[in-house]
């Protein structure tokens, strides 16, 4: 069974330009949540899509959004990026919703770096 | 609101060292509890996990005991092992939501 694939794994942006990343969730996985991992904040949560809808959103600026499709898969976009938003932006997918075991499964994360 | 304060590190200790990394958390509830481990350039995976007090979480050697008394899940392992360097989370949710709180991470070298 295929983990989380998370595209791309790498990118280089300059400030203001937008960027969009792409999570593939494991097949039959319906909910996808976004983290940001940075040395100086450590992993925070974005948000949460299940069916199509997001179900739960973090402490992060309006800059920030994300949608997921039919197929689960997701996508999130951060517009205007500033340097700060420099991190490695990770994906976890689960089975169900609130019935999961609570366990999440990571991909491998797209590093952005911010010029 | 839910936290979780875990040792900082980085620990590093010798093979077959016992290894201890502290994890306390802050909930109303019931929380679950988990440990991640993060190996370099890959994504988190689930070490072990405890949903309920006195629950026990082990896997590869690898035992945390979910105290509700003291709010803590300690992660500790008998002898670790150079393959066991990586950095470490703990972490809880409530409801078995997706919103997963995460520690800082403690980094852990182990050197033969």
């Amino acid at each position: 069974k295929a983990g989380v694939t998370q595209t791309p794994r790498y990118l280089i942006k300059t400030r203001g330009q937008q960027v969009t990343l792409s999570c593939s969730p494991i097949s039959g996985h319906r909910s996808v949540s976004w983290y940001q991992q940075t040395p100086g904040q450590g992993l925070q949560f974005l948000f949460e899509y299940f069916s199509e809808t997001q179900r739960n959103k973090g402490n992060f600026p309006g800059r920030f959004s994300g949608r997921q499709f039919s197929n689960s898969r997701s996508e999130m976009n951060v517009s205007t990026l500033e340097l700060g938003d420099s991190a490695l932006y990770l994906c976890a997918s689960t089975p169900l919703g609130r019935a999961s075991t609570g366990e999440l499964f990571f991909g491998e994360g797209s590093r952005l770096t911010v010029l | 609101g839910n936290s979780v304060t875990q040792m900082e590190g980085p620990v590093t200790l010798s093979e077959e060292a016992f290894l201890t990394i502290n994890c306390t958390y802050t909930a109303t509830g019931y929380p679950s509890l988990f440990w991640y481990v993060q190996y370099p350039g890959e994504g988190l995976q689930l070490l072990l996990k405890a949903t309920k007090a006195d629950d026990k979480g082990s896997n590869k050697g690898f035992e945390a005991t979910y105290r509700k008394e003291t709010t803590s899940f300690h992660l500790e392992k008998g002898s670790v092992q150079v393959s066991d360097s990586a950095v470490y989370f703990c972490a809880l949710t409530r409801y078995n939501n997706n919103d997963m709180r995460f520690g800082a991470g403690t980094r852990l070298t182990v050197k033969p």
